[in-house]
């Protein structure tokens, strides 16, 4: 069973810029969740895709986007970075949407820093 | 006011110690729970779903009241590599797609 896995594991962007993150779902799972974990604090929920299509968002502003393919990886970007953007960007994936008592399985993580 | 809230800690506490965390979620609409345990600069990892009734993993308990809306974790015989922090999760409610994470609260265990 392959977990999931994301790339890069770091990256160090300019204010301004623009950056996109990969997830490979583990094998199995047809959903891809998205959030933010800046230092201290949980994980904050950026947005989920099932079947290709948005399946709910967080707080979020709409520089925050993403795409899910027809092999269920992901791609998370973000347009004009801001310094407050700098944090750990995790990917989980499960089997069906969240809510429907379907934990998450996470991967390692992308550390994005703005400078 | 956070949609789940930890104690905050951090709990340091001897080997062999028993030590709870508290956990409340505001969304009574939510429909599943869980903890998930993060080490240092690592990934969340699932420790146990959380069921109404009650349930037990070796050494951990997890409870949930979904009257209080309030859930509970439950540590016996703490062995050093428990040392993490334990992250309180709800799932569902009115955005369907969303879990929702507590800020986590670090355990610290000690010889």
């Amino acid at each position: 069973e392959t977990g999931v896995t994301q790339s890069p594991t770091h990256l160090i962007k300019t204010r301004g810029q623009q950056v996109t993150l990969r997830c490979s779902s583990q094998s199995g799972h047809n959903t891809v969740s998205w959030y933010q974990q800046a230092l201290g604090q949980g994980p904050q929920f950026i947005f989920q895709y099932y079947r290709e299509e948005e399946n709910g968002r967080g707080n979020f502003p709409p520089r925050f986007s993403g795409l899910q393919f027809p092999n269920y990886s992901s791609e998370l970007n973000v347009n004009a970075l801001e310094l407050d953007d700098s944090a750990l960007y995790l990917c989980a994936s499960s089997h069906v949407p969240a809510g429907a008592n379907s934990p998450l399985h996470f991967g390692n993580g992308t550390r994005l820093t703005v400078t | 006011r956070k949609e789940v809230e930890q104690d905050p800690g951090p709990f340091n506490v001897p080997e062999g110690a028993t030590v709870a965390f508290n956990c409340t979620y505001s969304n009574s609409a939510s429909q599943s729970f869980f903890w998930y345990r993060q080490d240092c600069r690592k990934e969340p990892k699932l420790l146990m779903s959380v069921y109404s009734s009650g349930n037990e993993d070796g050494r951990f308990t997890a409870q949930l009241n979904r009257a209080s809306q309030y859930i509970s974790l439950l540590i016996r015989d703490s062995k050093l590599s428990d040392s993490a922090t334990y992250l309180c999760v709800v799932n569902g409610g009115t955005n369907a797609g969303k879990s929702t994470f507590g800020d986590g609260t670090t355990l610290t265990v000690k010889p």
